[in-house]
């Protein structure tokens, strides 16, 4: 059974903490995204990565930064997290066909 | 610019009947449209997928409908059930750099009353 985990479920932190939410993936997939999930406005993409090493921008990028020096994990970076950036966050990870496969999400409260 | 829309954040159905969610977009270029099923605390978890090239694709009590010169698609659950109050994602597929990028809608939320 496959499967994405994402290290934390809550968590909360500080205004001006660097923040870091971690995913691992078991399933040797190439593409890892993370997404951002906030009512009335669905999913929308941070970043992504199709490689490791490798990442693009996705939808909403700013204030984000990511990490892929493994393949199975990508970590997402809150640089100096803000009380704008409190939501649910989801790591996903494909391959080569359309299915992601999510993990169960980290929700973040910035205080 | 929201290139897949959900308009109806919320729809209330009775057991056993059908429940339809709809979802628009608007970017010829998408490829495949996936529905996704999410429940409070979880990851959403993949419902059903069509093709850009079909227009009908089934599975058991779900089955997607996708109207390519409208640019929409549905979902219909019949018959509906309690264990399928959920929020809906509708979603749809374009290839970026080698990955396909998923794109989703805003989510309804569906309620099975008993």
């Amino acid at each position: 059974d496959v499967k994405v985990t994402q290290s934390s479920r809550y968590l909360v932190k500080r205004t001006g903490e660097k923040v870091f939410l971690e995913c691992v993936q078991d399933m040797d997939h190439e593409n890892m995204f993370w997404y951002r999930q906030d009512p009335g406005l669905g999913l929308r993409l941070i970043y992504f990565s199709y490689d490791v090493k490798m990442k693009e921008k996705g939808d909403i990028p700013e204030g984000y930064s990511v990490s892929r020096e493994k393949k199975e994990r990508f970590s997402l970076i809150l640089e100096s997290a803000s009380t704008n950036q409190t939501s649910m966050y989801l790591c996903a990870s494909s391959w080569r066909e359309y299915g992601y496969t999510f993990g169960s999400g980290t929700r973040l409260t910035v205080v | 610019d929201q290139q897949v829309k959900q308009n109806s954040p919320s729809l209330s159905v009775q057991e056993g009947r059908i429940s339809i969610l709809n979802c628009d977009y608007t970017n010829s270029m998408f490829d495949y449209f996936l529905w996704y099923k999410k429940y409070p605390a979880e990851g959403p978890t993949f419902l059903i997928s069509i093709s850009s090239i079909k227009d009908k694709n089934e599975d058991g009590r779900f089955t997607v409908f996708l109207n390519k010169s409208a640019k929409h698609l549905s979902l219909h659950i019949v018959p509906s059930q309690p264990g399928d109050s959920a929020v809906y994602f509708c979603a749809a597929s374009v290839k970026i750099q080698g990955a396909q990028k998923l794109v989703f809608g805003q989510g309804t939320r569906l309620t099975i009353n008993p």
